[in-house]
């Protein structure tokens, strides 16, 4: 079945930290990426939409500048959390549908695990 | 918000069938129900999806009603590895549209 990669799995690291995370699509062009934050005992929220060649559509809360995301090939989304701190710990999905669209679901990767010290 | 109704949780023995509802009264004729799960600190899982017809795959099968106001997945013999939070969803046809994730029902499966 479709693999999508995520990248690290899990970074820890010190207040002021920049981290970027990588999300592949490993058997599959994608022109459309989604970016997930899930917080402990809770549900997927969705961040922002990564369409490939052009900008991001962020979700209604969701900082912009604070979460950078470039889709630069049709296999390939990164999300940059810039200057992290400890609120932004979290578990960060990405997920990944096909070029083709049509009746294809989504596939998610196994997620990042975002901690700051 | 999230456009389904599920319990939060159900349990069911190990080799038998596991029947998750799901509510989605709301539903739009262009909308598909998806199902995923998730296991403990690991992305979603697909499992399943459909519009109006019954499907099977090699993991479960998805019953929608006529009114398709509802639907059941089904785990024909659950294994203790099915223990995770099943999402209900319902979407627009087309992968490209993002899934609003609810609470999920959460499956416990006892030996």
């Amino acid at each position: 079945g479709a693999v999508v990669s995520q990248h690290p799995s899990r970074v820890i690291c010190k207040s002021g930290t920049s981290v970027k995370i990588e999300c592949r699509s490993l058997d599959f062009q994608a022109t459309t990426m989604f970016w997930y934050r899930q917080f402990p005992k809770q549900s997927l929220m969705l961040m922002a939409t990564s369409n490939e060649g052009s900008k991001a559509t962020y979700e209604q809360g969701v900082e912009k500048d604070k979460f950078l995301i470039n889709h630069a090939s049709l296999t390939l989304s990164t999300l940059t959390v810039t200057s992290a701190h400890p609120e932004d710990s979290s578990f960060y999905i990405c997920s990944a549908a096909h070029l083709g669209g049509g009746n294809q679901p989504q596939h998610f990767g196994d997620g990042t695990r975002l901690s700051i010290l | 918000d999230a456009k389904t109704t599920q319990p939060p949780s159900m349990d069911c023995a190990e080799g038998r069938a596991a029947n998750l509802p799901c509510n989605h009264s709301t539903i739009s004729g262009n909308e598909y129900v998806y199902w995923y799960r998730q296991i403990h600190s690991q992305g979603p899982q697909y499992i399943i999806h459909g519009l109006k017809n019954n499907e099977t795959n090699e993991m479960a099968s998805l019953i929608i009603t006529e009114d398709r106001k509802s639907s059941t997945l089904i785990l024909p013999h659950a294994t203790l590895r099915d223990t995770a939070v099943y999402y209900c969803i319902v979407s627009p046809k087309g992968a490209n549209s993002k899934l609003t994730f609810g609470k999920g029902i959460t499956l416990s499966v006892r030996p």
